[in-house]
């Protein structure tokens, strides 16, 4: 079965770092995905893993472990903007097939 | 590019009712789907078509027919509408059917607003 998990919400404060888990169990793996929501609008990418480590990207990083089943994505500097849902997202082992979590609801207060 | 654009932005209909959902994108992107998107429940498949000609079911297809006569358009069709079927629905396309190396994203549009009473 595919199974994806992440925290329903969480808070953090203007300029601190925050850390978003996933958790995942699908029946195959050809990478893993972050994407952002804003509320009422579409999801946009924000980072893609496919091998074991860290990927940076600015202020966002993403971090993976193939053999843990598991993927942080990691926001630094937080900024009212960020405020949004995030999505984490796996590719399975054929085609480009998504399958996405619930997602994260991430409030950031002043 | 316009990206991926829906039609229409907000749709209400009655039970028993049918409709198309538009979809259309201008990256000649080969890989297309329809998601749904309920509360607490992140997105889900509906179908997806890897080039024109070609369709398949996702996870929840139930109720939805699609098809691909051209790499730009990629409509869902509602056979008949039922009040389990409100939601918001998202059309998305990406470059390749996958691949190692890269990570081909899907590129996602506005979303339909369905309402069905």
């Amino acid at each position: 079965g595919q199974n994806i998990d992440q925290p329903t919400e969480m808070t953090a404060t203007e300029g601190a770092i925050v850390q978003i888990n996933c958790t995942y169990q699908t029946s195959g793996f050809n990478g893993l995905f972050w994407y952002q929501q804003h509320a009422g609008e579409a999801p946009t990418f924000l980072s893609y893993n496919v091998l074991d480590g860290l990927e940076e990207k600015g202020r966002f990083s993403s971090f993976l472990s193939r053999s843990k089943g598991y993927s942080y994505l990691l926001l630094k500097e937080l900024q009212m903007k960020d405020s949004a849902s995030y999505l984490c997202a796996v590719r399975g082992e054929y085609g480009n097939k998504l399958v996405f979590g619930a997602g994260t609801i991430l409030r950031v207060k002043s | 590019n316009a990206g991926v654009t829906q039609t229409p932005k907000f749709q209400v209909l009655k039970t028993g009712q049918s409709m198309t959902l538009q979809c259309a994108q201008d990256m000649n992107h080969e890989y297309m789907s329809w998601y749904r998107q309920d509360p607490g429940m992140g997105l889900r498949l509906i179908h997806y078509s890897v080039g024109a000609g070609i369709t398949d079911q996702g996870e929840v297809p139930n109720g939805y027919n699609v098809s691909r006569s051209t790499t730009e358009d990629f409509p869902l069709r509602l056979l008949s509408a039922a009040p389990s079927q409100t939601s918001v629905y998202f059309c998305a396309s990406s470059p390749r059917r996958g691949g190692r190396k890269y990570a081909y994203e899907q590129y996602f549009g506005p979303g339909t607003r369905l309402t069905v009473t």
